[in-house]
């Protein structure tokens, strides 16, 4: 069946580098993804969205790129900081449609 | 996010007894969700709302219920807990625009059925 799926179970980096975090989808009718950050003990937290007729977007420290011809999709965190530890999980819905479906995620450790 | 609050924030409790989870929220959103989280499993979708006379199914909504009290709040029952219902619960909000529709959850309630 569909699914959204995450390359790397974990990833490590040191402070002040980039990081990259990638994700998979294999619904091709998706139209609508979503980054989200999960601290411990605390609920997913909204980072950056990018409909389906762009193919990169930028917020603070963060960008988003979208890759429709492979379906993947990559969240890229700049200057990597601490406090950017936690878990982030890709999600993918068709736009105004309540079919959001969510990767397992991926744990960022950010290493002084 | 302050904005969705979730009671209790934990609980533990026996097979067999029928329990209830607490949403509310200040963002007056209509359209409302419960999800469940299971270690290394994405979220999935109980049940959500899009208003307050509106209760859909979600994908594993067997063994659960749901009561949308008010635009504000959306409870989420368990009528006979079982083991297999531990885990972490979110609630979130949503109000869509013709750019964005994302959710915002709320804190999580950690659920242990022994």
């Amino acid at each position: 069946g569909e699914s959204v799926g995450l390359h790397l179970p974990t990833l490590s980096v040191q402070e002040g580098d980039n990081s990259i975090i990638n994700c998979a989808y294999s619904n091709s009718a998706s139209d609508y993804f979503i980054w989200y950050k999960q601290e411990s003990g605390k609920g997913p937290q909204f980072i950056i969205d990018i409909r389906s007729n762009m193919d990169k977007r930028q917020g603070q420290r963060v960008t988003v790129l979208l890759n429709k011809t492979v379906k993947h999709l990559s969240l890229q965190i700049a200057a990597t900081q601490p406090g950017d530890s936690a878990v982030y999980f890709c999600a993918e819905n068709t736009f105004l449609n309540n079919d959001m479906r969510f990767g397992a995620g991926t744990r960022l450790t950010v290493k002084p | 996010d302050a904005d969705v609050t979730q009671t209790p924030r934990n609980r533990i409790t026996k097979t067999g007894k029928r329990i209830m989870l607490e949403c509310s929220q200040t963002k007056g959103h209509d359209r409302m969700y419960w999800y469940r989280q299971d270690p290394g499993l994405g979220l999935r979708l109980i049940y959500y709302s899009f208003d307050v006379k509106d209760i859909n199914k979600g994908e594993i909504s067997d063994g659960y219920s749901v009561s949308r009290q008010a635009q504000a709040k959306f409870s989420l029952s368990l009528e006979s807990a079982i083991p297999n219902q531990t885990a972490l619960y979110f609630c979130a909000t949503s109000a869509p625009t013709h750019k964005s529709d994302t959710q915002y959850f709320g804190p999580g309630t950690r659920l242990t059925v022994l």
